[in-house]
């Protein structure tokens, strides 16, 4: 079971590259988050799906675009990479139902680098 | 969104509990609180969660205060391995999951 599975591990762009991260979970998980961590901070949310073909914005949506065309994965899209950019991202999913049910499951990261 | 508020840094010595803080004085009825720690290097992960009553889990426990104003993560023994950061969440119906800055715990051997 690989739970949750962040594609690339590690990254490093040009300003004004474009690329996109991949998240897959294989726990037919309702609910999926992608989050970011910069150097010694805590995580803050980017976007956030509630289930196939959802997506909501998080606290630090801009400057990133997601899609969530099949159940198993979310997208998070750069368009043009900005050195404020430059950090770890986690993706996270759960399953369906309220807020009692809980836990999420993270990815290991993606560590990008903005040039 | 309802805002948590948790010490930056607590340190422990190995075998002894620890007793993690959270303030959440505008919490609502239907939030949920929850705790995940970070170890160092990884992706978060979940830790425990609750309502209004105490809750245990082979991790840790969960006191949570009456007026559920603020709530305590505790761990029994605390060992090196859970130095980590820990971060205090509230839930709601929007399914979203706010983390902050949370508390680093430095356990001394």
């Amino acid at each position: 079971n690989a739970g949750v599975t962040q594609t690339p591990k590690f990254r490093v762009l040009k300003t004004g590259q474009s690329m996109t991260l991949l998240c897959a979970q294989d726990m037919n998980h309702e609910y999926m988050y992608w989050y970011r961590q910069d150097p010694g901070m805590g995580l803050r949310l980017i976007h956030y799906s509630v289930g196939e073909g959802t997506t909501a914005k998080g606290e630090v949506p801009d400057g990133y675009n997601v899609s969530r065309l099949k159940k198993q994965n979310f997208l998070l899209g750069l368009e043009s990479a900005a050195p404020s950019q430059t950090s770890v991202y986690f993706c996270a999913s759960r399953e369906l139902g309220g807020a009692n049910t809980g836990e999420l499951f993270f990815g290991e990261g993606s560590r990008l680098t903005v040039l | 969104d309802a805002k948590t508020t948790q010490p930056n840094s607590m340190e422990s010595n190995e075998e002894e509990p620890v007793h993690l803080p959270c303030n959440h004085s505008t919490i609502s009825g239907t939030d949920y609180i929850h705790w995940y720690r970070q170890l160092p290097s990884q992706g978060p992960e979940y830790v425990i969660h609750g309502l209004t009553s105490n809750v245990n889990n082979r991790m840790a426990s969960l006191a949570i205060a009456e007026d559920r104003k603020s709530s305590t993560l505790i761990l029994h023994r605390a060992t090196l391995r859970d130095a980590a950061v820990y971060y205090c969440i509230l839930t709601s119906g929007t399914y979203k999951y706010i983390f902050g800055t949370g508390t680093r715990l430095k356990v001394l051997a």
